[in-house]
């Protein structure tokens, strides 16, 4: 079965309060991935774990942390909410190993509203 | 950094009918291409992929590319309600996947 779960569904945060998501996958990938999606945009890739090794995209490097405790777990922090990070926020995986042939399997996403 | 762009950003087709959904990439060195097709409160699924020019086709599906004009394409034969759904692009490039904005495709009975 392909699965990739994220929770909450939907999270309510305040402006200035910490914000933690999670994602699970069942597959044994060995890539996992977090995008932001705002409406009518495109999904923005936030960062992703290749293994053990964590890489952030240069725009988005200082607002958003990450951790990977295990292959199937992977969180995304938030530390300072604001306004302008109320999205959907999109959990993906992957196996790296099949090269360019790389297919993401995504969860259904966290939709955050900070207020 | 990538730019991937789609085109039309919405579109309403009778069911039946044949449908066009167009994606552009700022990099000819990008390596793969995707369609992910993501239907209303569910995750995004992949529904083809293509790395060399040309066509390849998977049932009613389509897909072109043109490395050389930073294109590629989906076509839809004989259109059904059930392929109502937003209908993302993907490029590969430099070990990161970019995605355009969507299509939001509706096709009425």
């Amino acid at each position: 079965d392909t699965t990739v779960k994220q929770n909450p569904r939907y999270k309510l945060a305040r402006v200035g309060k910490p914000v933690n998501l999670i994602c699970s996958q069942t597959m044994n990938h060995d890539t996992m991935y977090w995008y932001q999606k705002k409406p009518n945009q495109a999904p923005k890739l936030l960062l992703f774990y290749y293994d053990k090794i964590l890489n952030r995209e240069a725009d988005t490097f200082e607002k958003f942390q990450s951790s990977r405790p295990n292959n199937s777990f992977c969180s995304l922090y938030i530390g300072s909410a604001g306004l302008e990070y109320s999205a959907m926020y999109l959990c993906a995986s992957s196996r790296r190993d099949w090269g360019l042939a790389e297919t993401l399997y995504f969860g259904s996403g966290t939709r955050l509203t900070v207020l | 950094q990538q730019n991937v762009q789609q085109s039309p950003e919405s579109l309403i087709v009778p069911e039946g009918a044949r449908t066009s959904l167009n994606c552009t990439f700022s990099d000819s060195a990008s390596q793969y291409f995707w369609w992910y097709r993501q239907h209303s409160g569910k995750a995004p699924k992949a529904l083809m992929s293509i790395f060399s020019n040309g066509e390849k086709e998977e049932g009613r599906f389509t897909i072109h590319l043109n490395k050389a004009s930073l294109h590629f394409s989906l076509h839809i034969r004989d259109s059904q309600p059930s392929d109502s759904a937003l209908y993302l692009c993907a490029v590969r490039d430099n070990n990161r996947i970019f995605f355009g904005d969507g299509t939001q495709l509706v096709v009425k009975p």
